[in-house]
Parts: C-alpha cells; structure tokens; sequence
C-alpha cells in the first residue's frame, strides 16, 4: 500500500514569491494535516483538512492557505514567502488518531 | 513553558545497550500518545500509539504513560545502529489526530 506522497522534494523560491506544496494521502484516508518542522523548533501544525473542508488551523498568518481536493489530495500554499518560511513542511493522513507522515517537502527561501 | 518537553540530547549509547527516552506535558487533557521516529531528511515515522495510562509492547519496543506524572517513556531494547535517529513524542486530547502536539525530538546516537 502507497503511503503518504509529497512532491516536489526540494522548492527553491525567492523572498516574496508563491510557493505550491502538494500531497497525497494514504488510500481511504479522508483527513490531511499539514505540519511545518523548523530547524530547533520542532514540528507545527499548520493546516487540518478533512472531507474537502478546513476543519482547524493553526498559529500561522492568513498567507498560509490551502485546500483540499474531492479525491482527498491536498495543496498548500505560501503567499509572499519570507526567508523564515525556510522549513521542511510535512503532509499526514489518518483514520482517526495514528497520523503517517510523507516525506516532506523542503523549501529554501532565499 | 511548552506545552510537551523533550530533552534534545543528543543521546548516545553502545549497541545493545537499554535507551530510555521521555518526554513530560502539562496538558492533561492529553489522552492520545505516540513516538515517531525521524531519520535525518525525512518524514516521522510512526512507531508506537497509545491510549491513557499503561504500558504497550512492539518487538524491541515499549512506551509507557503515566498520566498522573504527566510523563512518557519510550523504552528500546538491544539498541541497534539503526535506531539512530530523532525521537519525537506526540499528543492529542481527542479521538482524531487532528493538532498532534508534538515534542522537539530526542536525537539518538548508537555507536558500534
């Protein structure tokens, strides 16, 4: 069984730019939780997803946005990207409480 | 204070030796507990889940929640150097994962 997919791996942007993260959950997992992991900082979660809708979000400014699709995949998206967005950003799936992760897709702004 | 502690390390140990990682929370409607292993460049892997107080026991693995310390163990049995790798502990108060919180991660070394 496929597990969770991120593309791309690697996203290099310049500060200001939009960047377009994707993912595909587990097969039959309806809900998509997007986490970003900082260097020291530990994993946040960002975005919740769940039968298409936006179910919760987290500490992040408004130019983090995303949605999710009928088949269940999901896109994030980051406006006027700043060099402190520079993170490794995290997709998961889940039935009920046990999230699995992808893996990941690291952003460099510079 | 954050809301889950977890001591960065690194930690480093022989092959085969006992590894105990912890993390405490202050939250105690935490109810949900899990340990995901991170290797460098990836994504968290799943490794351990469970449900209020008690032990659980997966091959070399054991985590053990105490929920009147607020405190959980991740417990590695016949270290491998293999397992080194990032230990991240994490939580969540309902039945769905929806804003796990999450530990900083452990960093564990086995040397050879």
């Amino acid at each position: 069984e496929a597990g969770v997919t991120q593309s791309p791996t690697h996203l290099i942007k310049t500060r200001g730019q939009q960047a377009t993260l994707r993912c595909s959950p587990i097969s039959g997992h309806t809900s998509v939780y997007w986490y970003q992991q900082a260097l020291g900082l530990g994993l946040q979660f960002l975005l919740w997803y769940d039968e298409g809708e936006e179910r919760n979000r987290g500490n992040f400014p408004p130019r983090f946005s995303g949605r999710q699709f009928p088949n269940y995949s999901s896109e994030l998206n980051v406006n006027a990207l700043e060099l402190e967005d520079s993170a490794l950003y995290l997709c998961a799936s889940s039935v009920y409480t046990e999230a699995f992760f992808g893996q990941g897709t690291r952003l460099t702004v510079v | 204070q954050k809301e889950v502690e977890q001591d960065p390390g690194p930690l480093s140990v022989p092959e085969g030796a006992i590894v105990s990682l912890n993390c405490t929370y202050s939250n105690s409607a935490f109810q949900y507990f899990m340990w995901y292993r991170q290797y460098s460049r990836k994504g968290p892997e799943l490794l351990m889940y469970t449900y209020s107080s008690g032990n659980k026991e997966d091959g070399r693995f054991t985590a053990q929640v105490d929920k009147s310390s607020k405190y959980i163990s991740l417990f590695i049995r016949d270290s491998q150097p293999s397992d080194s790798a990032t230990y991240l502990c994490a939580m969540t108060r309902t039945g769905t994962a929806s804003k796990l919180t999450f530990g900083t991660g452990t960093r564990l070394q086995v040397t050879l």
